[in-house]
């Protein structure tokens, strides 16, 4: 039961450098997302996904991006790394269609950016 | 105003108490609700959903209450493992997918 897994738990990047998060579940959910979470703050989504092919932006895209070639992957890129980005990333997926459906989110990635 | 709204807390209760948490949220065509628990430095998990009627958990209670916009959750008999963080979470649901919008969160710490 692997549910959502992302990778690296944590990283540490130089202002500039790219990298990217990896997401992958194992549920068949249509539905994917990127959310970040800072201090005191709630979770803001960066990106989301209906399904294979389809990305859409959220409430804090910049800086970042998305594709969906599968089902099962949704990676998350960040290009020229900035001290604003130092953040916990979730990445999360629900079933379609479904108005209660629960969403499932993978451990974090702890992201400082020096 | 924020879409969701609560107290940061913390709220501080020794074990046995009951507690509850509001959460008041400002698209009043909203039509789900959830709460889920963060443990510290981990990800968060559903606890409940918020139905119409309100429901019933074990030891947990949610309550929705349409015309003022606010979620509710009671927690009974606290429990040391209760301390975390609980997140109000809303589907606007005027976007036609599962867009969920996150509270920041009340914290609640257990003392024996």
């Amino acid at each position: 039961n692997a549910g959502v897994t992302q990778t690296p738990k944590f990283r540490i990047l130089k202002i500039g450098q790219s990298m990217t998060l990896q997401c992958t579940q194992d549920m068949n959910h249509n539905y994917m997302y990127w959310y970040r979470q800072d201090p005191g703050m709630g979770l803001k989504l960066i990106y989301y996904s209906v399904g294979a092919g389809i990305t859409d932006k959220g409430e804090v895209p910049n800086g970042y991006n998305v594709s969906r070639s599968t089902t099962e992957d949704f990676p998350l890129r960040l290009e020229l790394a900035a001290p604003s980005q130092t953040s916990v990333y979730f990445c999360a997926s629900s079933y379609k269609d479904r108005v209660l459906a629960e969403a499932f989110f993978g451990q974090g990635t702890r992201l400082t950016v020096v | 105003r924020k879409e969701v709204e609560q107290d940061p807390g913390p709220f501080n209760v020794p074990e046995g108490a009951t507690v509850a948490f509001n959460c008041t949220y400002s698209n009043s065509a909203s039509q789900s609700f959830f709460w889920y628990r963060q443990d510290c430095r981990k990800e968060p998990k559903l606890l409940m959903s918020v139905y119409s009627s309100g429901n019933e958990d074990g030891r947990f209670t949610a309550q929705l209450n349409r015309a003022s916009q606010y979620i509710s959750l009671l927690i009974r008999d606290s429990k040391l493992s209760d301390s975390a963080t609980y997140l109000c979470v809303v589907n606007p649901m005027n976007t036609g997918f599962q867009k969920l919008v996150f509270g920041t969160g009340t914290r609640l710490l257990v003392s024996p």
